[in-house]
């Protein structure tokens, strides 16, 4: 099981805003990066380190850190945003990976 | 344009060897290490491994070390997953991912498509 964790699902209305966490001890040294699935679909990366986007991702999608605590936020969230959501960080030891166990967002 | 296009949906029995594959096109494909992500059905994200092509420097997720194996080949551009003895446990779906680097920070910016294994008797 994962050493960090995820909300199992949240649900927002559409065009509020929702915030995403990921909880573990690494995250008090390290940064996350975010994972945006959809059904039937590879992953696509939306957040990575303290606040970056990739090129073709909505400025709506951020990050942030606090404490062992690592944030994705959606503002103005919209239809398509109904996704799975993994954060990955380094594990306690340093010397690996590992993803949170994901979010189901749904956008009611 | 960077792509990663992974080889195509595989069924096989129990104890059989497998090797899967990943072609990389649109940038320089020793410059970044490529990363192995495996889902099983209606499961979450696991990490198997990552492989630096330059050199084939591999390091395996704990949980897979020993259980498959990650190759590259410079002259095609091309990474792999290949497994000697199947078992139903390793049916999932397995993504490749350009793998890159932000301080300590490992991110996945461009995923294969995914390959579906399929392992039973």
């Amino acid at each position: 099981s994962s050493k960090v964790t995820q909300d199992p699902a949240v649900s927002v209305a559409l065009g509020q805003t929702v915030r995403i966490t990921c909880q573990g001890d690494s995250l008090r040294t390290y940064y996350a990066s975010w994972y945006q699935q959809k059904p039937g679909q590879a992953p696509v990366l939306v957040i990575y380190g303290k606040n970056n986007r990739p090129s073709g991702i909505p400025d709506r999608f951020s990050g942030s850190n606090s404490g062992n605590t690592a944030s994705l936020t959606i503002t103005g969230t919209q239809a398509e945003d109904e996704a799975d959501y993994y954060c990955n960080t380094r594990d306690s030891s340093g010397n690996h990976w590992e993803f949170g166990g994901g979010t189901k967002l749904t956008v009611l | 344009e960077v792509q990663l296009v992974q080889s195509g949906a595989e069924v096989k029995k129990p104890g059989e060897s497998l090797k899967i594959s990943c072609k990389a096109s649109g940038y320089i494909f020793t410059s970044n290490w490529i990363g192995w992500v495996r889902q099983t059905p209606g499961k979450g994200l696991e990490w198997v491994g990552i492989i630096y092509p330059a050199d084939s420097d591999t390091r395996y997720s704990p949980s897979f070390q020993g259980q498959a194996t990650i190759s590259a080949d410079k002259s095609t551009s091309t990474a792999y997953l290949q497994w000697s003895g199947l078992k139903a446990s390793d049916t999932a779906m397995y993504y490749c991912a350009r793998v890159g680097f932000l301080e300590w920070l490992l991110y996945l910016d461009y995923w294969g498509q995914g390959t579906l294994v399929t392992v039973s008797s």
